[in-house]
């Protein structure tokens, strides 16, 4: 079965400084791999995805996710940080098309100004 | 941009109701899911649906869950007699046959009392 760690359920950083957010998978099977984001009282909404093609993805928001096989990882970041950033960002697995989600425990970013 | 549409955004019920949480998924997609998120935890699969039935259910969807799609626009979580352990964020989201990925909704939040 597929699971997301996600380390650091809350991350501080400053306006203007490098975002990143940790996120490791396993997975018995080549991963289908996502980062959502969350604004308080809202739904998920999708920052990028990996789906086998280019390791580096750009997502929106000036976003963007590096998987990295050997370390099973797909870490997320953002060269500077905005005061709008602040959100819970989730990582989420899935190993075959159509198939379920599988998140982690989200991380809380928090941006000082 | 197209969009999952759940209704209604907030719903209290009292133990042992039945509720009916809804959501119209984008016309042209054809996997649909419900996910929930309980205050403070990571969000969970529930269900998922393709092809008028259910592809896959968790451990969290007993016999108290059913799910329908009546008019091919709808798709429907039902709660047979509802628990406090029931109250969450509840989401839906669809997928389509072509660009990999889900599309969430904004959420019914389900108090139960």
């Amino acid at each position: 079965a597929q699971s997301v760690t996600q380390l650091g359920s809350h991350v501080s950083v400053s306006e203007g400084a490098l975002v990143l957010l940790r996120c490791n998978y396993s997975s018995s099977v080549p991963p289908y791999l996502f980062w959502y984001v969350q604004y308080p009282n809202q739904g998920l909404q999708l920052l990028l995805k990996y789906t086998s093609a280019a390791t580096l993805v750009k997502g929106i928001n000036g976003f963007e996710a590096e998987f990295k096989k050997s370390e099973t990882s797909f870490h997320l970041t953002k060269p500077s940080a905005h005061m709008s950033d602040a959100a819970e960002y989730f990582c989420a697995v899935s190993v075959k098309y159509g198939n379920k989600l599988v998140f982690g425990a989200g991380t809380i970013l928090r941006v000082k100004s | 941009e197209p969009e999952v549409t759940q209704t209604p955004s907030h719903q209290v019920t009292q133990m042992g109701q039945e509720v009916i949480l809804r959501c119209v998924p984008i016309s042209n997609h054809l996997y649909f899911y419900w996910y929930r998120q309980i205050l403070g935890q990571k969000v969970e699969f529930l269900v998922s649906f393709y092809n008028n039935e259910i592809s896959e259910k968790s451990e969290i969807f007993d016999d108290q869950f059913s799910v329908e799609r009546p008019d091919g626009s709808n798709f429907t979580l039902k709660i047979r007699s509802t628990k406090l352990e029931d109250s969450a964020m509840y989401f839906c989201a669809s997928g389509d046959a072509g660009v990999y990925g889900y599309t969430f909704g904004s959420g019914t939040r389900l108090t139960v009392v």
